[in-house]
């Protein structure tokens, strides 16, 4: 089955700057890479996703690219702000079947 | 605001109780799913509900039922839970019930064993 890794476990950036997040995955088969963001005691919340057809994906501060061949991912984050504290999961997923494969999650803080 | 909506938001039960959470979605997608969570971990598939029918089941206790009344709404049955079984309970929906489609998770009932 698919394994998805992420690391590091724990990030911490000044406000202001960028925080990058780095998920490698094994099956080759997976197509949809989404990011989940979860602040304390609520629910992960979609916030951007990318398919294997394209490479990059950016949606106002934040982006994500794809390398297939080397079966990587990463989320970008441009211009900080405490507000982005929070625990990052990536995941992969394949049409194959209903499952989405999490990493263990990032938490990201956001120094002020 | 979430359009997956799930009562209660918090429970707290004994261990010899039988109680139910509930989920409904509003988006008309046709999966729906129970994951599990503990604190700082990811969720963990439980069940996936396709089009009304049970399409997976990771292996759960049987303590756990799940119950598909309608492709809006979704119930977990929970009867003899032990400690253990405390946790964050997320339902999500997607369009249809395939992993590489969008699921978009409720707030969750926070659920604490005695």
């Amino acid at each position: 089955g698919e394994n998805v890794e992420q690391h590091p476990s724990t990030l911490s950036v000044q406000e202001g700057d960028s925080a990058v997040i780095k998920c490698t995955y094994s099956d080759s088969a997976s197509n949809y890479f989404p990011w989940y963001k979860q602040e304390l005691g609520k629910r992960p919340q979609l916030i951007i996703d990318i398919r294997s057809n394209v490479g990059e994906k950016k949606d106002q501060r934040i982006a994500v690219t794809l390398n297939k061949t080397a079966k990587h991912f990463s989320l970008h984050i441009t211009e900080t702000q405490p507000e982005d504290s929070a625990v990052y999961f990536c995941a992969a997923g394949t049409g194959a079947n209903s499952k989405l494969t999490f990493g263990k999650g990032i938490t990201l803080s956001v120094r002020p | 605001d979430t359009e997956v909506t799930q009562t209660p938001k918090h429970l707290v039960m004994g261990m010899t109780n039988k109680k139910s959470l509930k989920c409904e979605q509003h988006m008309g997608h046709r999966a729906m799913y129970w994951y599990k969570q503990k604190a700082k971990k990811p969720p963990e598939l439980m069940f996936v509900y396709s089009y009304e029918k049970l399409s997976i089941n990771e292996s759960v206790p049987s303590r756990f039922s799940p119950e598909c009344p309608n492709s809006s709404l979704l119930n977990l049955h929970l009867h003899a839970l032990q400690p253990e079984d405390s946790a964050l309970y997320l339902c999500a929906s997607s369009q249809m019930g395939l992993g590489n489609q969008p699921q978009h998770f409720g707030d969750g009932t926070r659920l604490s064993i005695l």
